[in-house]
């Protein structure tokens, strides 16, 4: 089946140091996209990504990085820069302008 | 600029009662689309529907139905007969063209 996958769920971070969450999807979807999730704030936009080798800042994309070398994945770094990275982030991917977003299933970023 | 505004922060109901969850936009756009997703406990988001800004009809899926009024710029969504697995969050989002902009989401709680 297709779809967007997520890894780790869970993950830690330590004091300076950055961390990378993985985002693959087997869509054959062009965009690509990662979001933040606080409580109580919705969802934010970080990077996307409309085709390989380019992305974009999104609203909050301040201490974080994204690559792009192939269609099927948009990594996600959650860099020391970013001095509150404690949130659920989730990856999404989108096959055309106007269509419906997928969703991969989040990955719960906390810090030691 | 583009906005959705989810009012309701939170919604507490017994079971079989009907809900009604708001969603307000903003948006220059002529052409344009409107989502709603729901994000059960397990924190993967959940497509319900999609609504191009042509199309005013209000549609009916079940229990789930949606009024949409372009003249108030409004998104509505209301559960008939609620049960206990409605219990979740529910976010209304804006198409911007590259992205979807997602309200902040409104807690919805159904006790037995």
């Amino acid at each position: 089946d297709g779809g967007i996958t997520q890894s780790p769920k869970y993950l830690f971070r330590k004091e300076g140091q950055n961390v990378t969450l993985s985002c693959e999807q087997n869509l054959n979807h062009d965009a690509m996209y990662w979001y933040r999730q606080d409580p109580g704030q919705g969802l934010r936009l970080i990077y996307y990504s409309q085709i390989v080798n380019d992305f974009q800042k999104g609203d909050i994309a301040e201490g974080y990085s994204v690559s792009r070398e192939k269609k099927e994945s948009f990594p996600l770094t959650v860099t020391s820069a970013q001095k509150n990275p404690t949130a659920f982030y989730l990856c999404a991917s989108l096959r055309g302008p106007g269509e419906k977003l997928f969703f991969g299933s989040g990955t719960q970023l906390s810090v030691l | 600029a583009q906005k959705v505004t989810q009012a309701q922060t939170e919604i507490s109901v017994v079971e079989k009662e009907d809900v009604t969850l708001d969603c307000v936009y903003e948006t220059r756009d002529t052409t344009y689309y409107l989502f709603w997703y729901k994000q059960p406990p397990s924190g993967e988001l959940v497509f319900l529907i999609r609504r191009n800004s042509f199309d005013e009809q209000n549609e009916i899926s079940g229990r789930y139905s949606w009024n949409f009024q372009k003249s108030t710029s409004s998104f509505n969504f209301t559960i008939t007969a609620s049960q206990v697995v409605d219990s979740a969050v529910y976010f209304c989002a804006l198409d911007s063209g590259y992205a979807l902009n997602f309200g902040k989401g409104t807690s919805l709680l159904v006790t037995p």
